[in-house]
């Protein structure tokens, strides 16, 4: 079951913002929205959660929607290490992840 | 602090074979998740297990098992191998399996080849 939407890929210039959208329209009440990245052979990374509200960690920035039916992931300034297949994932009460296919974000320096 | 650990790196097996998959949680991680990761697509659930226990499992056929430890190390096993096998297969370990909010940290996976 696909429960969240990415594009494909997207470019961005080095040291600019990166806005990443999801969108998650069967999401539930109870569903946190988590993103990941995946670099070239390596496991999946964790980079932000939440639920209702915005937010901001180290590395990025989560705003939810209000209806929650959909997320932007914003990466504030572009590096080239921030080169990798990002993902926008529901977690149910059941604890499983459902990742989708990603979107491959490329930094053009 | 060393993170989660998989072995092996690398495993060719032919059709019809039997393998295991071992991952070792970060230190104080009770639970653990397996994904299989297809090459191009994302991650697919397969079990989630905590405290021994069995607490999720995804759309994968019975030739799947696993089981966790008491020391919270994890195998997967993987009975009449196909083709369609071959795969990425991560491993993952959260403190908790519940609170909904916990991360998870993968390991650098296991590539499995069946030819």
């Amino acid at each position: 079951d696909a429960k969240t939407t990415q594009p494909n890929s997207m470019e961005s210039n080095e040291e600019e913002p990166v806005h990443l959208p999801c969108n998650h329209s069967t999401i539930s009440g109870t569903d946190y929205i988590h993103w990941y990245r995946q670099l070239p052979s390596q496991g999946p990374e964790y980079v932000i959660h939440g639920l209702t509200s915005n937010v901001n960690n180290r590395m990025a920035s989560l705003a939810i929607a209000e209806d929650r039916k959909s997320s932007t992931l914003i990466l504030h300034r572009a590096t080239l290490r921030d080169a990798a297949v990002y993902y926008c994932i529901l977690r149910d009460p059941g604890n499983q992840f459902y990742f989708g296919t990603g979107t491959s974000l490329t930094v053009i320096p | 602090d060393a993170g989660v650990t998989q072995s092996p790196t690398h495993l060719i097996k032919t059709r019809g074979q039997h393998v295991t998959l071992r991952c070792s949680p970060i230190s104080g991680h009770k639970s653990v998740s397996w994904y299989q990761q297809v090459l191009g697509q994302g991650p697919q659930f397969i079990f989630q297990y905590y405290e021994k226990e069995e607490r999720g499992r995804g759309n994968f056929p019975d030739r799947f098992s696993a089981r966790q430890f008491p020391n919270y190390s994890s195998e997967l096993n993987v009975n009449a191998l196909l083709l369609g096998d071959s795969a990425l297969y991560l491993c993952a370990s959260s403190r908790t399996s519940g609170g909904f909010s916990y991360e998870q940290y993968f390991g650098p996976g296991t590539r499995l080849t069946v030819t």
